[in-house]
């Protein structure tokens, strides 16, 4: 049981590029976000989803995209990333099922550079 | 915006107990209290969470007050490997619908030999 698995751990980009930063879980979590952490500000979310085929956005949506094609996987693309993306992104999950006992469970993030 | 609002530092001897504060004035009766703490540049662990009751785990303790206004983590005996920022978030239980959970900047604890 590997948790929340989220990869690259580091990456470095120039102003223009795409690239997806991958997340998988394997404890068939239905609820899966992403959050977004620059010095000083906490953790921002990015966009979330409920299920498979769902997704809805958080508080700093723009030029990030996600689908949610599997329970297990929750992509987080950027489509052309400036330097205000660079920042430690990080994936969460989380179910319904374990009641009021459902921690968010966290991957220990992508470290994102954008030059 | 976050619900909660916590002092943005705090210190702590070793061996003491570390008592931090939570905010959180506008928290509706179906809303939770969960802590997290994130140590280093990790990703943020659980600690615990109650909704109106006092808690208690292997980590910590987390007294709510009867109003519900605001609550204080506990580390019973602070170590080195406390040091961490400490975030109280509240939330509504997902099993009833999923709340955006929003984390505001947290508590940076700092342990003192």
């Amino acid at each position: 049981n590997a948790g929340v698995t989220q990869t690259p751990k580091f990456q470095v980009l120039k102003t223009g590029q795409s690239m997806t930063l991958q997340c998988a879980q394997d404890m068939n979590h239905e609820y899966m976000s992403w959050y977004r952490q620059d010095p000083g500000m906490g953790l921002r979310l990015i966009h979330y989803s409920v299920g498979a085929g769902i997704t809805d956005q958080g508080e700093v949506p723009n030029g990030y995209n996600v689908s949610r094609s599997t329970t297990e996987d929750f992509p987080l693309r950027l489509l052309s990333a400036a330097p205000s993306q660079t920042s430690v992104y990080f994936c969460a999950s989380t179910s319904p099922r374990a009641g009021t006992y459902s921690p968010l469970h966290f991957g220990n993030g992508t470290r994102l550079t954008v030059t | 915006d976050a619900k909660t609002t916590q002092p943005p530092s705090m210190d702590c001897a070793e061996g003491r107990a570390a008592n931090l504060p939570c905010n959180h004035s506008t928290i509706s009766g179906n809303e939770y209290v969960y802590w997290y703490r994130q140590i280093h540049s990790q990703g943020p662990q659980y600690i615990i969470h109650g909704l109106k009751n006092n808690e208690t785990n292997e980590m910590a303790s987390l007294i709510i007050t009867e109003d519900r206004k605001s609550s204080t983590l506990i580390l019973p005996h602070a170590t080195l490997r406390d040091t961490a920022v400490y975030y109280c978030i509240v939330r509504v239980a997902p099993k009833t619908s999923y709340d955006k959970v929003i984390f505001g900047p947290g508590t940076s604890l700092s342990v003192i030999p």
